[in-house]
C-alpha cells in the first residue's frame, strides 16, 4: 500500500498563472476529498468525490477552481487564474467508505502540496 | 468561527509531563476522530470514537468522548519528544452536511 500520492510536493508560480495539483489515491478507495490547509482557517474541505463523482464542492472558494476525476486512480485540482491568497498546503486524501455510511472509516491523507503563488 | 474549538492552541512541556487538551462544540458529533500531523505531512488517524461517554486509550494517549457528544479530550501521560505535533479533532455533524469537519488544532512540543 503506497498510500496516498500528490504530486507536486512544492509548486512555486507567479500570479496569474494556471496551477495543477494531481492526486493517486489509495487503490479500491471510493471517496476523494481535496483540503486546504493555512494557519489561518486550518484544514477546510473543498470538494468530495464518490465513485469518480463531484458530490459536493461546495467549499471550492472561487470559479477559479476546478476539480476532476477522470478515473478511480487519478484526480486533478486546478486553479486558473492562481492568486496569491491561494497560498497554502493542498491536500488530497481517500477513505473507504463515506461519512455518512461508516463512522469508524479514516480518511488517508497524501503529504500535501505546498503551493506558493508570488 | 470553527465548528470544532480546540484549546490550548499551543502547548510546550518537559519530557516526562502530562497533558490534556480539549476539542469543543455546541454542536452534536455523530463521531469524532483525532488525528497527529508531523512537519511536512498530512493528518494521521488516532482514533475514533462514536459513542457518548466513550473512553478509547492507546498506549499513553486516552481519549474521551462527552456524554452528549458534543466535547472530546486528549490526553497524554508522560509525554515524550516524539508526540511532537499538531494534533487536530474532527467530527461528523448533521449541523454540517455529515461532512468531517476539523478543528484548528493544538500544537504540541515536548522538549526533551
Amino acid at each position: 500500500d503506497a498510500g496516498v500520492i500528490q504530486s507536486p510536493r512544492h509548486e512555486v508560480t507567479e500570479m496569474g498563472q494556471e496551477v495543477t495539483l494531481r492526486c493517486k489515491p489509495i487503490s479500491g478507495h471510493d471517496y476523494l476529498f481535496w483540503y486546504r490547509q493555512t494557519m489561518m482557517r486550518g484544514l477546510e474541505l473543498l470538494i468530495y468525490f464518490n465513485n469518480n463523482v463531484p458530490i459536493d464542492d461546495s467549499g471550492m472558494p472561487e470559479d477559479r477552481f476546478s476539480a476532476k476525476m477522470p478515473n478511480a486512480s487519478f484526480s486533478t485540482l486546478k486553479i486558473q487564474p492562481s492568486e496569491p491568497r491561494d497560498s497554502a498546503v493542498y491536500f488530497c486524501a481517500s477513505s473507504r467508505t463515506g461519512t455518512r455510511s461508516s463512522y469508524n472509516s479514516p480518511l488517508h491523507f497524501g503529504n500535501g502540496t505546498r503551493l506558493t503563488v508570488t | 468561527t470553527q465548528l470544532l474549538e480546540q484549546s490550548p492552541q499551543f502547548l510546550s512541556i518537559q519530557e516526562g509531563e502530562n497533558l490534556t487538551v480539549y476539542c469543543n462544540s455546541s454542536s452534536v458529533f455523530s463521531s469524532l476522530q483525532w488525528y497527529r500531523q508531523e512537519p511536512g505531512e498530512g493528518p494521521v488517524l488516532l482514533v475514533t470514537v462514536v459513542t457518548g461517554g466513550e473512553v478509547k486509550k492507546l498506549k499513553r494517549l486516552t481519549f474521551q468522548f462527552g456524554d452528549a457528544r458534543k466535547d472530546s479530550s486528549l490526553h497524554i501521560t508522560a509525554a515524550q519528544p516524539g508526540d511532537t505535533g499538531l494534533y487536530l479533532c474532527a467530527g461528523v455533524s448533521r449541523e454540517y452536511g455529515n461532512k468531517l469537519v476539523f478543528g484548528a488544532g493544538t500544537i504540541l512540543r515536548v522538549k526533551s
